[in-house]
C-alpha cells in the first residue's frame, strides 16, 4: 500500500465549478500537509499548506485535514481556466527530515 | 519564481555517460532537497541536505550522489547512466527543517 493515495484523475470541469481534489494516507505520524500546483514542465509551487485538522482557507482555495479519517482535500472555488494544472498532495512526518511524500498527482483541466 | 535557481534546463546525453546538475536555494535557506520526477514513478524524493551535511536518504540510486557545498548550492551527480534515468529532477530549498519547501524549474535529462 502507497503512503499516500491521489485521486488520478483526469478531471475536466466548466470553467466556474467547485472542484475537489482528495488524497488519504496511512500513516498517522503525518503532520504537515501541502497542495502543490504544478503546470507542465514547470516546478511544483506550493498552494497551501496546514498542520491541523480542519479548514484553511486562501482565497479561492481551501484545505481540509481529517486526520482521525486520514483524509484531505483542495477545494477550488470559481474554477478559472488558469488554474488547469496538476495538483499534488504532499505530506510531511515528524523527525530530523521533511522529505515531502507525494500523491501522484491530479490533472484538471478547466475549460472555459 | 520560487527563488530557486536550476542550472542546466534541459541536459541530453548518452547511457554510460555522467552528468552534473546544479541547484542554488532561495537566499536564506540552509536545506536542499533533490527529487527526481518520471511519468510512471511520479514525484520521488531522492536525497536532503543541511548546511553541508547530508540529513536524509529516499530513492536515490548507488549511481546518484550530491553534495552541497559551503555557500549552500548544490550539485547532483548521476553517473552510467541509463535510459530509465531520464526525467525531470527537482530541487527544492527551504529555511533549516522547515516545512515548507520551494521548488525550482528543474532539469529535463534525457538519456539517449
Amino acid at each position: 500500500q502507497k503512503e499516500v493515495e491521489q485521486d488520478p484523475g483526469p478531471l475536466s470541469v466548466p470553467e466556474g465549478a467547485i472542484v475537489s481534489l482528495n488524497c488519504t494516507y496511512s500513516n498517522s505520524a503525518f503532520q504537515y500537509f501541502m497542495w502543490y500546483r504544478q503546470y507542465s514542465r514547470k516546478g511544483p509551487e506550493l498552494l497551501m499548506y496546514t498542520y491541523s485538522s480542519g479548514n484553511k482557507e486562501d482565497g479561492r482555495f481551501t484545505a481540509q485535514v481529517d486526520k482521525s479519517s486520514k483524509y484531505i482535500s483542495l477545494f477550488i472555488r470559481d474554477s478559472q481556466p488558469s488554474d488547469s494544472a496538476t495538483y499534488l498532495c504532499a505530506l510531511v512526518g515528524g523527525g530530523a527530515t521533511n522529505k515531502l511524500i507525494f500523491g501522484t498527482g491530479t490533472l484538471l483541466a478547466v475549460q472555459p | 519564481d520560487s527563488g530557486v535557481t536550476q542550472t542546466p534546463k534541459h541536459l541530453i546525453t548518452a547511457t554510460g555517460q555522467r552528468v552534473t546538475l546544479r541547484c542554488s536555494p532561495r537566499s536564506g535557506d540552509l536545506s536542499v532537497y533533490w527529487y527526481q520526477q518520471s511519468l510512471d514513478q511520479g514525484l520521488q524524493f531522492l536525497i536532503q541536505y543541511y548546511n553541508g551535511e547530508e540529513r536524509a536518504k529516499g530513492n536515490i540510486l548507488e549511481r546518484f550522489s550530491a553534495q552541497q557545498f559551503p555557500d549552500l548550492h548544490s550539485e547532483l551527480n548521476l553517473s552510467s547512466l541509463e535510459l530509465g534515468d531520464s526525467a525531470l529532477y527537482f530541487c527544492a530549498s527551504s529555511v533549516d527543517s522547515g516545512e515548507t519547501q520551494y521548488f525550482g524549474p528543474g532539469t529535463r535529462l534525457l538519456v539517449l
